[in-house]
């Protein structure tokens, strides 16, 4: 199983950056890591995905390191809006079959 | 716009009342995925479809349903409900299973 670990929670004040680690254990080598927001009440929302070294969007920057066994979202500049639940998603041998991570609560303060 | 609609959006039943939460999806998806998510459990996976015709068991698919006859709609279907199916439903889409997934707003079902 693609079992991901990440921290329960982080604090951070607006303007500063936050950096999320998920562990993924036993990854498949054709796995993609994925990330994915979440607000109160609301479906998830795709943020960013990566294979390998460094992705970035307008929302954030995915690393991934060379054995993959973990990967780093990093939120430049975090906003009040950015408090929310990250998931980082693993994925089983099972091709369909998808495990979130428990998330990390991001709770931004002014 | 492209989108994943679930419906109903709010449901509460008692227990052993069958029940079916529709879902569809209109960006000509190949996978589709229902998920329930609990306080302190995140999201689980129920079942999945890779492709019409075709649904496999995710984490959690005991006491669940699905069918997947044309490639838009992903149905959940409840036959005996109980009060543990209690929880917030999300259903979502994909190109296939890879990529991006887009989620419904989600079904919050209470079984007393």
């Amino acid at each position: 199983l693609a079992k991901t670990t990440q921290p329960i929670s982080m604090d951070s004040y607006e303007g500063q950056e936050v950096n999320i680690t998920c562990s993924h254990n036993n990854i498949a080598t054709n796995d993609y890591i994925t990330w994915y927001q979440q607000f109160p009440s609301q479906g998830p929302r795709f943020i960013i995905q990566g294979y390998k070294t460094k992705v970035t969007n307008e929302v954030a920057s995915l690393f991934i390191p060379a054995d993959r066994k973990s990967s780093t979202l990093s939120l430049p500049r975090v906003s009040l809006s950015d408090t929310a639940v990250y998931y980082c998603l693993g994925r089983t041998d099972s091709w369909g079959k998808l495990q979130f991570g428990a998330g990390t609560q991001v709770v931004v303060t002014p | 716009e492209a989108q994943v609609t679930q419906n109903p959006r709010y449901l509460i039943t008692v227990t052993g009342k069958k029940l079916t939460v529709t879902c569809s999806q209109n960006m000509n998806h190949e996978y589709m995925s229902w998920y329930r998510q609990d306080p302190g459990l995140g999201l689980r996976q129920i079942y999945y479809s890779m492709n019409v015709e075709v649904t496999d068991k995710g984490d959690v698919p005991e006491g669940y349903k699905v069918s997947r006859k044309e490639k838009r709609n992903f149905p959940l279907i409840l036959e005996s409900p109980s009060p543990n199916q209690t929880s917030l439903y999300f259903c979502a889409s994909s190109f296939d299973g890879r990529y991006e997934q887009y989620f419904g707003p989600g079904t919050r079902l209470t079984v007393t």
